[in-house]
């Protein structure tokens, strides 16, 4: 079976940085993806990891560690519009899986001034 | 421009009644997916499809069936066997099954 777990909430200042985990335990990896979604909107593709070590895309980063099946999404310089659920996806292979990626619950990021 | 759309945005169901949701891109993707989000839960997969013509069940694909007739639309109904309806609903695609997926903006049904 597929296990990915996020925290639910987290909340952070304006202005600083946070640091949203992902664990997961899954039969077979190919690659591990965080999406943004605004309350009531479609979810935005942030990042995309299948090899270990970091990924960085502007104020976003990402990082993976396969052998520990852990994740974490890095935002700096945190802004009112980063308010926002972060969801965690991990894609498996079959047998185990189907390449269609299996989500997290999402972690709710509150930002305040 | 382009993309994925979903239609309408907000969609009432009377109880008894089917309802079919409209997912369309003009993106060139052949694969498709349907997803079912409720409060404080993560995206659910429904139905998907690869290519024209085929489409296979996800892990909650009672109670809602799909057609994937055109490369561009998939649409999914919900039909009165789905005693549980009232979620947000999210159409994805990809180019292929290991590529990365886009999301159309969701449908949130609602059951009277």
């Amino acid at each position: 079976g597929q296990n990915i777990d996020q925290p639910t909430e987290m909340t952070a200042t304006e202005g600083a940085i946070v640091q949203i985990n992902c664990t997961y335990q899954t039969s077979g990896f190919n690659g591990l993806f965080w999406y943004q979604q605004h309350a009531g909107e479609a979810p935005t593709f942030l990042s995309y990891n299948v090899l270990d070590g970091l990924e960085e895309k502007g104020r976003f980063s990402s990082f993976l560690s396969r052998s520990k099946g852990y994740s974490y999404l890095l935002l700096k310089e945190l802004q009112m519009k980063d308010s926002a659920s972060y969801l965690c996806a991990v894609r498996s292979p079959p047998p185990g899986g189907s390449y269609i990626p299996t989500f997290g619950r999402g972690t709710s990021l509150i930002v305040h001034p | 421009d382009g993309g994925i759309t979903q239609s309408p945005k907000y969609l009432f169901r009377k109880e008894g009644q089917n309802v079919t949701l409209s997912c369309e891109q003009n993106l060139n993707h052949d694969a498709m997916y349907w997803y079912r989000q409720d409060p404080g839960q993560g995206l659910r997969l429904i139905y998907y499809s690869q290519i024209v013509n085929d489409f296979q069940k996800g892990d909650i694909a009672e109670g809602y069936s799909v057609s994937r007739e055109k490369k561009e639309s998939f649409p999914l109904t919900v039909t009165s066997a789905q005693k549980n309806p009232t979620a947000f609903y999210l159409c994805a695609s990809s180019m292929g099954q290991r590529e990365t997926q886009y999301f159309g903006p969701g449908t949130r049904l609602l059951v009277l």
